[in-house]
């Protein structure tokens, strides 16, 4: 079976600080994992993904994510916010070999100025 | 770039009403998704395809139908809309490699009253 947790609803951080927005998965298999991000009144868009390559994955807008197999984490990362950071930001888990993909509940991310 | 549209951004409709919401993808990708999207969980998924008249039931795909019959255009039917599939629906495409990304169209907020 496969879940997806993210341990987050809501993060709140100032502009310019650090993000760290937390998952954890399960999976019975060698997981793919993504992060997407979703802006007010806007679809999907990916962040970064990884697919057993390198461990430490760069995405867009200086977001970066690692997967660690002991911990079966894959949390997501920027060194600094910026405003237009402020959305909600989804992790997903798939199966190799299939093509379901199993959403986290979501965690909203704030910036304060 | 991919580009996914659906039908409509917002629709209202009433309760019993038989409901479409169409999807058109410009990417000749083979596969293609129907989510619903409520708050605190995620995205879920109701229907996929993986070709043409090809459809596998996804996590909750009660009281929905769909229908694939060109490779562009994937429909999310609603045979009776009922009040608790008030909802965002969000259509997303991909190629059929594992671990291509998945591309998702604007929504659709539907209202069921």
């Amino acid at each position: 079976a496969q879940s997806v947790t993210q341990l987050d609803s809501h993060v709140s951080v100032s502009e310019g600080t650090p993000v760290l927005l937390r998952c954890n998965y399960s999976s019975s298999y060698s997981p793919s994992l993504f992060w997407y991000v979703q802006h007010p009144n806007k679809g999907l868009q990916l962040l970064l993904k990884y697919t057993s390559a390198a461990t430490l994955v760069k995405g867009i807008n200086g977001f970066e994510a690692e997967f660690k197999k002991s911990e079966t984490s894959f949390h997501l990362t920027k060194p600094s916010a910026h405003m237009s950071d402020a959305a909600e930001y989804f992790c997903v888990v798939s199966l190799y070999n299939f093509n379901k993909f199993y959403f986290g509940s979501g965690t909203k991310l704030n910036v304060k100025p | 770039d991919v580009k996914v549209t659906q039908s409509s951004r917002y629709l209202v409709k009433r309760t019993g009403e038989k409901v479409f919401l169409e999807c058109v993808q410009d990417m000749d990708h083979e596969n293609m998704f129907w989510y619903r999207q409520d708050p605190g969980l995620g995205l879920r998924l109701i229907y996929f395809s993986y070709d043409v008249k090809m459809k596998e039931k996804g996590d909750i795909p009660e009281g929905y139908s769909v229908s694939r019959e060109k490779k562009e255009r994937f429909s999310l039917i609603l045979e009776s809309a009922s009040t608790n599939q008030t909802s965002m629906y969000l259509c997303a495409s991909k190629t059929r490699d594992t671990i291509d990304t998945q591309y998702f169209g604007p929504g659709t907020r539907l209202t069921v009253l």
